[in-house]
């Protein structure tokens, strides 16, 4: 089955801090991969989601991620992070064809003013 | 925009009963999702559906049920509600299968039993 981990479970910065939170899965085939951002009290929303070209992707907010291939990674940046970015995180993967992506546990991000 | 609404943001419930989540979505999505959230758990897929009447099974189904009687709506059942059911509820939709776009969440319900 496939599985997908976030190295990182929590996180502390302080503003201006960069930020690069990790992203693994198993699948060998095709993927989707999409990253969500869960603000406190708010709904899961896309931040930004990958499915061919490119492998460097913008998404809203500033933030980017990078699709590795050969590492099996997708791992999310940002700059320049701001008091505002204080959220959880969520890696997902969806193999080629499937309806369901798999998640990883997510990542809170605690940015101090 | 997508809307996906969710009954009730808070519930209280009693050990026994049973419980009705209900879900319904504006974009005529093919598929739907319902998902339990933990803290250090991430989501826990419960079960999904790809069309009306059709339903599967995700990794964690046991204790629950699922209704898909029209398209905009999936509804998810707690049988007889225990207290390690008590979680925060996500519903999803999204197009169907080959469709590169993303599942769209609704804002939750955080279901407690006691």
């Amino acid at each position: 089955a496939q599985s997908v981990s976030q190295h990182n479970h929590h996180v502390i910065l302080s503003e201006a801090a960069s930020l690069e939170l990790g992203c693994n899965y198993s699948y060998g085939g095709t993927v989707n991969l999409f990253w969500y951002v869960q603000y406190p009290g708010q709904h899961l929303q896309l931040l930004l989601k990958y499915f061919s070209g490119d492998p460097l992707v913008k998404g809203i907010k500033g933030f980017e991620a990078e699709f590795i291939k050969s590492k099996f990674s997708f791992n999310l940046r940002k700059p320049s992070v701001q008091w505002s970015d204080t959220a959880e995180y969520f890696c997902a993967v969806r193999s080629g064809g499937s309806y369901i992506p798999t998640f990883g546990r997510g990542t809170s991000l605690i940015v101090h003013p | 925009d997508v809307k996906v609404t969710q009954s009730s943001r808070y519930l209280v419930k009693r050990t026994g009963e049973k419980v009705f989540l209900e879900c319904v979505q504006d974009m005529d999505h093919e598929n739907m999702f319902w998902y339990r959230q933990d803290p250090g758990l991430g989501l826990r897929l419960i079960y999904f559906s790809y069309d009306v009447k059709m339903k599967e099974k995700g990794d964690i189904p046991e204790g629950y049920s699922v209704s898909r009687e029209k398209k905009e709506r999936f509804s998810l059942i707690l049988e007889s509600a225990s207290t390690n059911q008590t979680s925060m509820y996500l519903c999803a939709s999204s197009f169907g299968s080959g469709s590169n776009q993303p599942q769209h969440f609704g804002d939750g319900t955080r279901l407690s039993i006691l």
